[in-house]
């Protein structure tokens, strides 16, 4: 079974700093996706970024890019430069294929929170 | 381009009553899965439906049933609430299996 670990349960950052959430994961299927999502208090969750098993760089979204180091089954998100806004939980998951079928396998989530 | 919608946004039911919410997906997206958001476990996967077949669900009980019509909108139904049913659920809709998925705002279900 595949399985996401978010081991950061909450971090506070100063405003315009980077920040990294880390993710890592476990799966024997070579063909995965990698997935992150914010999910502010009003419960919608967001889509941030996706990386594929076999892209070959690291994806990137305006100020988000996720740091992808396959050997290591890592899939940290970085944002850089922090703004309040920017405070939520924040999801790593992964696309689990059965049968051509689409189920995504979540983290606990890290409650971010941008202080001023 | 108009998002996923999923109505309504909050419900409050008794133990022993059904519900059933509803999700339309972004135009053209014909996969549409559901998922339950509670403290305790988390975000789980309730089911997927893919041109109106359920192609995979999740670890719950029989009480939790869906569909999906030919304009892809879905439907979830619970039936027999029990107090646990309580959560977020949400749905998301992707254009096929292998891209991403893109979630609505989600329903918040309080059983009381």
């Amino acid at each position: 079974a595949q399985k996401i670990t978010q081991t950061q349960p909450g971090m506070f950052v100063q405003e315009k700093e980077a920040v990294t959430l880390d993710c890592t994961y476990d799966t024997s299927d070579p063909s995965y996706g990698l997935f992150w999502y914010k999910q502010p208090s009003s419960g919608e969750m967001i889509f941030l970024i996706y990386q594929g098993s076999y892209d070959q760089q690291n994806a990137t979204e305006g100020r988000y890019s996720l740091n992808f180091q396959k050997a290591r089954k890592s899939a940290n998100l970085v944002i850089s430069a922090s703004q309040l806004g920017d405070s939520a939980m924040y999801f790593c998951a992964m696309r689990e294929r059965l049968q051509g079928a689409q189920k995504l396998v979540f983290g606990q989530g890290t409650r971010l929170t941008i202080n001023p | 381009k108009a998002g996923v919608t999923q109505t309504p946004r909050y419900l409050i039911k008794t133990r022993g009553q059904q519900v059933t919410l509803s999700c339309s997906p972004i135009s053209g997206h014909r996969s549409v899965s559901w998922y339950q958001q509670t403290p305790g476990q988390g975000l789980q996967f309730l089911f997927e439906y893919f041109s109106e077949t359920q192609r995979n669900k999740g670890n719950f009980p029989g009480r939790f049933s869906g569909r999906q019509f030919s304009n892809s909108r879905s439907e979830m139904n619970v039936s027999t609430l029990e107090l646990g049913d309580s959560a977020l659920y949400l749905c998301a809709s992707s254009p096929d299996p292998n891209t991403e998925a893109f979630f609505g705002q989600g329903t918040r279900l309080t059983v009381v």
